[in-house]
């Protein structure tokens, strides 16, 4: 069964350093989604992707956060410097296109533990 | 006002009752109406997908919309240990997927 693949599944990290989480949509899928997750919250959309280019970006700390998919297949999410309160679950999601019919499938994630 | 609105529970359910989960959303454009599982530590797992005014059936769920009164809710059938998760509600508008809350399913054997 395809299925979205992230990693690292888990990151520990302490504040001011970098880190890069990387997520490979499942095969086809040409819309690619970054959402964070605090705990006891619904996922934020933090970045959509069609194929290469961004379509959205407008919640992403921009000073902090960047996101590509060079290829438009995989893509990378990093954050430099982290801070404390980014320490979230980071999901990634794809579906096949956009539109009101596309679902979008969801990876494990990456848990996030900024000290 | 929240865009989509979602009881946090905890919601308790004995074992092979029906559970009754709802949501309301903010938008009338919103076109297109998930329901997500979520079990702790875990990613959200898409379990229904409605788009028109009704019911849906998928098993021991079953999905109504009611556009009129912005309105979906997610009946589970004959409730099991395993159903016990967080249940999100997401709304497609314009493009953009926005997320409830969740609300906290527990099943009591």
């Amino acid at each position: 069964e395809a299925e979205v693949a992230q990693s690292p599944r888990y990151k520990i990290t302490e504040k001011s350093q970098a880190v890069a989480f990387w997520c490979d949509p499942i095969s086809g899928h040409a819309t690619l989604y970054w959402y964070r997750q605090i705990l006891g919250q619904g996922p934020e959309l933090l970045v959509q992707f069609q194929d290469e280019s961004v379509v959205d970006d407008s919640q992403l700390p921009k000073d902090r956060f960047s996101a590509e998919r060079l290829k438009g297949v995989d893509s990378t999410l990093k954050i430099q410097p982290a801070e404390l309160g980014d320490s979230a679950m980071y999901l990634c999601a794809s579906s096949p296109g956009t539109g009101p019919f596309h679902e979008q499938f969801f990876g494990p994630g990456t848990r996030l533990t900024v000290l | 006002q929240k865009e989509v609105e979602q009881n946090s529970g905890p919601l308790s359910v004995p074992e092979g009752a029906i559970a009754s989960l709802n949501c309301t959303y903010s938008d009338r454009g919103s076109q297109s109406f998930f329901w997500y599982r979520q079990y702790s530590g875990k990613s959200p797992e898409l379990i229904m997908s409605i788009y028109s005014n009704g019911d849906k059936e998928d098993g021991r769920f079953t999905a109504q919309l009611n556009k009129a009164s912005q309105y979906v809710s997610l009946l589970i059938r004959d409730s099991q240990p395993s159903d016990s998760a967080t249940y999100l509600c997401a709304v497609l508008t314009d493009e953009k997927l926005t997320f409830g809350t969740g609300t906290r399913l527990t099943i009591i054997p």
